[in-house]
C-alpha cells in the first residue's frame, strides 16, 4: 500500500504570498494527482503529473520521482485560493490502482 | 459539456436502512470511481468500473456494493446502514481505467446515517 503524506496540514497566508504545499509518498508511482476541495465539498482535479513540471495559470506542480516526492505552488496567491488541497497517489504493480489520498492540506488565505 | 452528476445530493437514513447512490458520468467517460469521505478518514476509495465490470476495489465490507450501466452510469449501495457510514460520497470519471488519467468528481451525495 502507498502511503501518502502531505504538509503542512494547516497553513495560513496573506493575499500575494508565494505557498508551497508538499506531498511524499512510499511506493513509486506511474502518476500523481492534486486535487482541490472547496467548503461543500466538490473536488477538482488541478494536475495530474508523472514527471517533471506542470503549470496553470499561478499554480505550479512539480514532481520528483526518485525522491517520491512532489510540490503544489501558488504565486500571488488570492483569497479564492483558500482551500483544501489534496494529493493522491496510486498503488503501484499490477493492476492494482487504488488511489491512496493524503490528509490533505486546509490553505486559508487572508485579504 | 455536462459535468458528472450524482443523486441525491443529501440524504438521510436510519440505522439498517439501505441506501443507493447514482452517478451520471461525463459523456463518453467509461471509468467510473466511488470514494468515501470523512472529519476522522479523509478521502478512501471504494471501488471503480469500466465498461460495466467492477475493476478496482478498496479496503470495504461487503455491505458496499455497485454496478454499471451499458451507459456507463454508476450506482452504488450500502446495505445494514451503520452509523459510521455517515459521509460525504464521491463519484469520478475518466476517460480511462486505473487513476492513470484526469479524474473529474460530482458534487457528491452527503449521507447521515441516524
Amino acid at each position: 500500500k502507498n502511503e501518502v503524506e502531505q504538509s503542512p496540514q494547516n497553513l495560513t497566508a496573506q493575499e500575494g504570498e508565494f505557498i508551497t504545499i508538499n506531498c511524499s509518498y512510499s511506493v513509486g508511482i506511474s502518476a500523481l494527482h492534486w486535487l482541490q476541495q472547496h467548503p461543500g465539498g466538490g473536488i477538482v482535479s488541478l494536475f495530474m503529473l508523472s514527471s517533471g513540471k506542470k503549470k496553470h495559470g499561478r499554480l505550479i506542480a512539480t514532481i520528483n520521482i526518485q525522491e517520491k516526492h512532489s510540490s503544489l505552488h501558488i504565486t500571488a496567491s488570492h483569497p479564492r485560493d483558500s482551500a483544501v488541497y489534496i494529493c493522491a497517489a496510486p498503488n503501484s504493480g499490477g493492476s492494482n490502482y487504488k488511489l491512496t489520498f493524503g490528509k490533505g492540506t486546509l490553505l486559508t488565505v487572508n485579504p | 459539456k455536462a459535468g458528472v452528476t450524482q443523486t441525491p445530493r443529501y440524504l438521510i437514513k436510519t440505522r439498517g436502512q439501505q441506501v443507493t447512490l447514482s452517478c451520471s458520468p461525463i459523456s463518453g467517460h467509461r471509468s467510473v470511481s466511488w470514494y468515501q469521505q470523512t472529519p476522522g478518514q479523509g478521502l478512501q476509495f471504494l471501488f471503480e468500473y469500466f465498461s460495466e465490470t467492477q475493476r478496482n476495489k478498496g479496503n470495504f465490507p461487503g455491505r458496499f456494493s455497485g454496478r454499471q450501466f451499458s451507459n456507463s452510469r454508476s450506482e452504488m449501495n450500502v446495505s445494514t446502514l451503520e452509523l459510521g457510514d455517515s459521509a460525504l460520497y464521491l463519484c469520478a470519471s475518466s476517460l480511462v481505467l486505473g487513476n492513470t488519467g484526469e479524474l473529474f468528481f460530482g458534487e457528491g451525495s452527503r449521507l447521515t446515517v441516524l
